[in-house]
Order: C-alpha cells, then sequence, then structure tokens
C-alpha cells in the first residue's frame, strides 16, 4: 500500500486563509477527499472528488489537485475549523484505501 | 436521516475475539459498499476493511488479514467485523462508513459514533 503525507501541524489567523496538502503516488491515479474531526466526535467528510463539497459544508472550504499533491483550503477560517484534517484515497494497487497523516488545523 | 450507529466494543484479553456491528437506516443498505475504519488512542485514521454491496468483493488492511472478517446482512441492514486473535496495538475507536465511489473518485459518508475496543489483559 502506498502513503499519504500530510504536514503535521498548520496554523492561520482568524479570517485568513489556509492551505492544507497530502502528498502520495496514488494521487495522481484517484482523486482524494478530505474529513474534519473535532475532538471526541467521529470524522467528517468536507470535500470529495474534483472539488465537491457535501451539503451543509461551508463555501470557505474547497479542494485542488496537480500531480501527486492534493490540497483542501479553507478561505476565511474561522474559530470552529479547528480540527484535525486528513486526506483519503485508494492506494497505487487501487483494492486498498489509505488516509493521510493527519493535519492539525489552529485558529488563532 | 441517514444513520449508522456502531455496537459491540469493549474490553478484551490479547488473542481474545469480539464482533463489532453497525446497524444503518436511512438509506437502502443493500445498494452501497461498506467499510471499516480505526482509530488508536491519540493516532490518525486506519483503514482496515471493506465489502461490496453483496458480500462478493472484500479487501483487508495488511495490519488485519487472517485476523478480522468483515461481512454484512442487507436483510438486517447490518455490517459486521468479527475480530479475532486480538493484540495490544488493536485498541482503537471503530467506525463504519459508507463508501460512495464515482469517477469522482471514493469517498466515507456519513460515518457512524465509533466503538471502542480496549485490548488489555
Amino acid at each position: 500500500s502506498s502513503e499519504l503525507t500530510q504536514d503535521p501541524a498548520v496554523s492561520v489567523a482568524l479570517g485568513q486563509t489556509v492551505r492544507i496538502t497530502c502528498q502520495g503516488d496514488s494521487l495522481r491515479s484517484y482523486y482524494a477527499s478530505w474529513y474534519q474531526q473535532k475532538p471526541g466526535q467521529a470524522p467528517l467528510l468536507v470535500i470529495y472528488g474534483k472539488n465537491i463539497r457535501p451539503s451543509g459544508i461551508p463555501d470557505r472550504f474547497s479542494g485542488s489537485s496537480s500531480g501527486n499533491t492534493a490540497s483542501l483550503t479553507i478561505t476565511g477560517a474561522q474559530a470552529e475549523d479547528e480540527a484535525d484534517y486528513y486526506c483519503h484515497s485508494r492506494d497505487s494497487s487501487g483494492d486498498h484505501y489509505v488516509f493521510g497523516t493527519g493535519t492539525k488545523v489552529t485558529v488563532l | 436521516q441517514v444513520q449508522l450507529v456502531e455496537s459491540g466494543g469493549g474490553l478484551v484479553k490479547p488473542g481474545g475475539s469480539l464482533r463489532l456491528s453497525c446497524a444503518a437506516s436511512g438509506f437502502t443498505f443493500s445498494d452501497y459498499y461498506m467499510t471499516w475504519i480505526r482509530q488508536a488512542p491519540e493516532r490518525g485514521l486506519e483503514w482496515v476493511s471493506y465489502i461490496d454491496s453483496v458480500g462478493a468483493t472484500i479487501y483487508y488492511a495488511d495490519s488485519v488479514r487472517g485476523r478480522f472478517t468483515i461481512s454484512r446482512d442487507n436483510a438486517k441492514n447490518s455490517l459486521y467485523l468479527q475480530m479475532s486473535s486480538l493484540r495490544a496495538e488493536d485498541t482503537a475507536i471503530y467506525y463504519c462508513a459508507r463508501v460512495s465511489s464515482s469517477w469522482q473518485g471514493d469517498w466515507f459518508d456519513p460515518w457512524g459514533q465509533g466503538t471502542l475496543v480496549t485490548v488489555s489483559s
């Protein structure tokens, strides 16, 4: 199976923009999805596919992809966006799934 | 509304077995692939296993293959994970999730609230 690598932590000032990246060979072949997890809660899907937000997810969340890197951008970060974020995709074999290492986002 | 509820977690000794269940409601369960994901304490998410809509195609993570068995009962709208030869490193919150797939990739939504499995003597 392949790996998806994320920066362990990033911080962003309230109202500013933060970009979280996810790198892995399988991302050249498969789209990533992104999950937000707050303490004590189950993960929540925030972005999937090319750049699709599920119902109820604010439009300040957006996704993009280039080569072996997928990105999640929060434009105008809010205090409630403070959470762990995980990317997810298929691995290079296509038969298994893999999660990124996770990024802790702190809103200052 | 679409909902997944896990049950069956608990404390088990190393080498023991446990069966987790995931009850689905609010959608046509038999139309969807399903998956199990786990999260060890203070750790990241780890994909465990998935099963297609009829139970014909099943995959496991290397870390659990040969010890865990995923199954489903579409008549009961339920997903299961039979875990055996449990190890301390299997200690985690276990989540079930619905799998959706298209040319836009694969995504897991919704997730259940999770059930805690603790392997300790």
